[in-house]
């Protein structure tokens, strides 16, 4: 009966770095996004998977930023070349398609990574 | 301007009393409501959801949608401690699985 999974549950890493953040979704659960909340900012949305349809990827504020989900299920998020603006909690969140009465996306989150960019 | 506005600032009440919260939005496509909760180093969890204008009810939560207006509010009364966190309103419409969140609002609840 897990939930989502992340980790590291926290990343200290340089300027210039990369680094990648995994998710584990809930078993069966065919949707998948990722979050990034910084202080004050809310969630913003990064990128949404559906099944085995192509990701939108709206989100991504530059293209140092990638994600992929293996075989519909786990997912990692690349942040490439750190910068400091880039410290924040990333979430991540799935959602199941037999969800909430006619809203399938009732999203359960996990705990998220705190990064930090030194 | 932004899809959602939530005022984040903190608001901190004695034990008992009634919070309210409030969200308003600018996209008439939105159909249905929604109130997270974040508890501190967590990630958000679903509180209350609702698809119509009018009050939800559930325990001491009242959920309160004006579609006219387009404003959502959230009631607790008989605040507790254990209902100190972050509330964050959220909005989606059918047939696109994207939420829309406010910024949240840091909840305090002194005993």
């Amino acid at each position: 009966g897990a939930g989502v999974s992340q980790s590291p549950s926290n990343k200290v890493t340089e300027k210039g770095k990369d680094v990648e953040l995994r998710c584990d979704p809930i078993s069966g659960h065919t949707a998948l996004y990722w979050y990034r909340q910084s202080l004050g900012q809310g969630l913003e949305f990064l990128i949404y998977f559906q099944g085995n349809s192509a990701p939108d990827k709206s989100g991504l504020p530059s293209d140092r930023f990638s994600a992929e989900r293996t075989g519909g299920s786990v997912s990692t998020l690349t942040i490439q070349r750190t910068q400091q603006e880039d410290s924040a909690v990333y979430l991540c969140a799935s959602s199941s398609p037999r969800g909430l009465a006619g809203v399938n996306n009732e999203q359960f989150f996990g705990p998220g990574t705190r990064l930090t960019v030194l | 301007q932004k899809e959602v506005e939530q005022d984040p600032g903190p608001l901190s009440v004695p034990e008992g009393a009634i919070v309210s919260l409030n969200c308003t939005y600018s996209n008439s496509a939105f159909q249905y409501f929604m109130w997270y909760r974040q508890y501190s180093r967590k990630g958000p969890e679903l509180l209350m959801y609702t698809y119509s204008s009018g009050n939800k009810e559930d325990g001491r939560f009242t959920a309160q949608v004006d579609k006219s207006s387009k404003y959502i509010s959230l009631f607790i009364r008989d605040s507790q401690p254990s209902d100190s966190a972050t509330y964050l309103c959220a909005w989606g419409y059918y047939g696109n699985n994207r939420l829309a969140f406010g910024k949240g609002n840091q909840v305090v609840v002194i005993p």
